[in-house]
């Protein structure tokens, strides 16, 4: 079946756009995770979504960062007047339930001239 | 928060076993352990999950003391193609934690 999505896979934008990543889940999974990794780092966990409710949004780094996700499917992770440290790849992956096997897209490459 | 240490790094060679031990002294009850594997340019890939004891699998073992404090993960005759960042996570969905990840290096 398929697996997680994402797009756009690449996206270059100047400093202080807006910008607006997808993410489609696999089909049924209830929970759904962003991550970023900079380059030649570890994951930094950013929000999860139970549902389309986020129990935590501590992980966010700043307030220009926001997520929403409808109808339990689609997630968008939105980052405001970006800035060049917003350079990085942004994962996402879902899960049938928590503290089960997390399944990751192909992540979205950002680069923030 | 369950804060894990691992090793930065780790090298080894064609067949040999592979252990990789992650410390997460602060583990809550309801923690479970975790580890992924991830190849460049790749989102992480689960390799195992356990509790408390030994879990195995098709490519893995997964050793947990009675403590929990700490987890190894062991890869058994390792090859080139297993040369990727291994992350221990432990938690649940309220604070997920990937860390810097050890990166095994398999010579020939």
């Amino acid at each position: 079946g398929a697996g997680v999505s994402q797009s756009p896979s690449n996206k270059v934008t100047e400093k202080g756009k807006d910008v607006e990543l997808r993410c489609d889940p696999i089909s049924g999974h209830t929970a759904l995770y962003w991550y970023r990794q900079s380059l030649g780092q570890g994951l930094e966990f950013l929000i999860y979504f139970q549902g389309n409710s986020a129990p935590d949004k501590s992980g966010l780094p700043s307030d220009r960062f926001s997520a929403e996700r409808t109808g339990g499917s689609v997630s968008t992770l939105t980052i405001q007047r970006t800035q060049q440290e917003d350079s990085a790849v942004y994962l996402c992956a879902s899960s049938l339930l928590n503290y089960n096997e997390q399944f990751f897209g192909p992540g979205t490459r950002l680069t923030v001239l | 928060l369950a804060k894990t240490t691992q090793p930065i790094s780790m090298d080894s060679y064609e067949g040999q076993e592979v252990n990789i031990t992650c410390s997460h002294n602060n583990i809550a009850t309801n923690d479970y352990i975790t580890w992924y594997q991830q190849f460049p340019s790749q989102g992480p890939r689960f390799i195992i999950q356990g509790y408390k004891t030994k879990v195995t699998n098709e490519v893995a073992s997964l050793f947990i003391p009675a403590d929990r404090k700490s987890s190894t993960l062991s890869l058994p005759r390792v090859s080139l193609s297993d040369t990727a960042v291994y992350y221990c996570l432990v938690g649940d969905t309220d604070d997920m934690r990937f860390g810097a990840g050890t990166r095994l290096t398999v010579k020939p």
